[in-house]
């Protein structure tokens, strides 16, 4: 079973509708993040918590809100669905800075969502 | 935050070294200098990161130039499986764990 989950992988939906994509890990991390990726480009931060009651907003957070029901999961929502929120969006988890740590990203396997 | 600067694409042989390079001129003295890669329809995944020594690891080494303005990945023997976008991302203590990726390097690994 994969550490990182994200449900759904797949999902189309019309404007305005809410949408949530939600994601659990396994690997104990207090920090969940939230990335969003354009075709042929890189990932951009969306929100991130690192731990369950802090809540930040990253590069493009308009649009998006977010909960962190626990430790292991951080909910994705869209309000108010647009196309131009149509993009692959991924969640990530890491540790505490601490020594010995690498500060590594623990990434899902994506959930493409297709605003028509 | 301090910009990275990589070649859009490069190509190599399988079982042949590979050399990405990644400009970043205006990193701070507490910059980290990560390297992430995306496979095909996955997530990102760590390869290595480090701050000014050079660095291995099972996956790959890890070259940072004397001022530090300038690193270079090296898999030392490309296989298929290596054909991937590679990020080279500036990250410091206060933005840790907070990664600004750019387009990356696409790397095609012809057989």
């Amino acid at each position: 079973d994969a550490d990182v989950t994200q449900t759904p992988r797949n999902r189309i939906t019309k404007t305005g509708k809410r949408i949530m994509l939600e994601c659990s890990q396994t690997k104990g991390h207090d920090r969940m993040y939230w990335y969003r990726q354009d075709p042929g480009l890189g990932l951009q931060l969306i929100y991130y918590s690192f731990d369950v009651k802090d809540i930040n907003k990253g590069e493009i957070s308009d649009g998006y809100s977010v909960s962190r029901q626990a430790q292991a999961k951080f909910s994705l929502s869209l309000e108010s669905a647009i196309p131009n929120q149509t993009a692959l969006y991924f969640c990530a988890t890491s540790e505490n800075p601490g020594r010995g740590n690498t500060g590594e990203l623990f990434f899902g396997e994506g959930s493409r969502l297709t605003v028509l | 935050d301090a910009k990275t600067t990589q070649p859009n694409s490069m190509e190599s042989n399988e079982e042949e070294p590979v050399h990405l390079p990644c400009n970043h001129s205006t990193i701070s003295g507490t910059d980290y200098i990560h390297w992430y890669r995306q496979l095909p329809s996955q997530g990102p995944e760590y390869v290595i990161h480090g701050l000014t020594s050079n660095v291995n690891n099972r996956m790959a080494s890890l070259a940072i130039a004397e001022d530090r303005k300038s690193s270079t990945l090296i898999l030392h023997r490309a296989t298929l499986r290596d054909a991937a976008v590679y990020y080279c991302i500036l990250t410091c203590g206060s933005s840790y764990g907070k990664l600004t990726f750019g387009q990356g390097t696409i790397l095609t690994v012809h057989p």
